[in-house]
């Protein structure tokens, strides 16, 4: 069975440029949650979608956005890019219940220059 | 506020046992994961633990769970060259939507 995955595998872009990235899910699998990981730190939350309604938000701009669509795989959009936004951008699936167990797939890097 | 603590390094000699230590200050975390993360490479789940357990063995792989304490741990028996890695903790409450990861452990293995 495929595992999540993501495209594209590496990105580079400029200040104020925008980003859309993708994700699919495992097969079954209806939630997806986005994360991002700066160089040397753990991941960190940035939304969660099921059924294409977004679940959970973290701390993060309105520059943000993402959206689900009916075969539940999702986008993540981010605007005006910053140097900061340089990350590992990785999805998360899961069944899509309370405490379901997120698997992660190998991730976007994107580079901001 | 929610944090999960873990100290940055750890170096085992090949063969030995290693344990990785992580703390975390949510106390109504329910689940408490432990990730691998290879260089380039996405999180790989190893294993979890629901909060109402003390111990989970998995072949190799031992976590215990001090819930009083707040901490968690890790144990990879028989380490090999090809556990290293960076070593993830993480917990997430029953209707939280989020996990929230600490800033992980380098395992490096001398031979």
């Amino acid at each position: 069975d495929a595992g999540v995955t993501q495209s594209p595998t590496h990105l580079i872009k400029t200040r104020g440029q925008h980003v859309t990235l993708r994700c699919s899910p495992i097969s079954g699998h209806k939630s997806v949650s986005w994360y991002q990981q700066v160089l040397g730190q753990g991941p960190q939350f940035i939304f969660q979608y099921y059924e294409k309604e977004e679940r959970g938000r973290g701390n993060f701009p309105d520059r943000f956005s993402a959206r689900q669509f009916p075969n539940y795989s999702s986008e993540l959009n981010v605007n005006a890019l910053l140097l900061g936004d340089s990350a590992l951008y990785l999805c998360a699936s899961s069944l899509g219940r309370l405490g379901d167990t997120q698997y992660f797939g190998p991730g976007t890097r994107l580079t901001v220059l | 506020g929610e944090d999960v603590e873990q100290s940055l390094f750890l170096s085992v000699r090949e063969g030995d046992s290693s344990v990785i230590n992580c703390t975390y200050t949510d106390s109504s975390s329910t689940y408490l994961y432990w990730y691998k993360q290879e260089p380039g490479a996405g999180l790989q789940l190893l294993t979890y633990i629901f909060s109402n357990m003390d111990m989970k063995q998995d072949q190799r792989l031992t976590v215990l769970l001090n819930k009083k304490d707040k901490h968690l741990s890790l144990r990879i028996a028989d380490t090999q060259t090809g556990d290293s890695a960076i070593y993830f903790c993480a917990e997430r409450g029953s209707s939280a939507s989020k996990i929230i990861f600490g800033s992980g452990t380098r395992l490096s293995i001398r031979p």
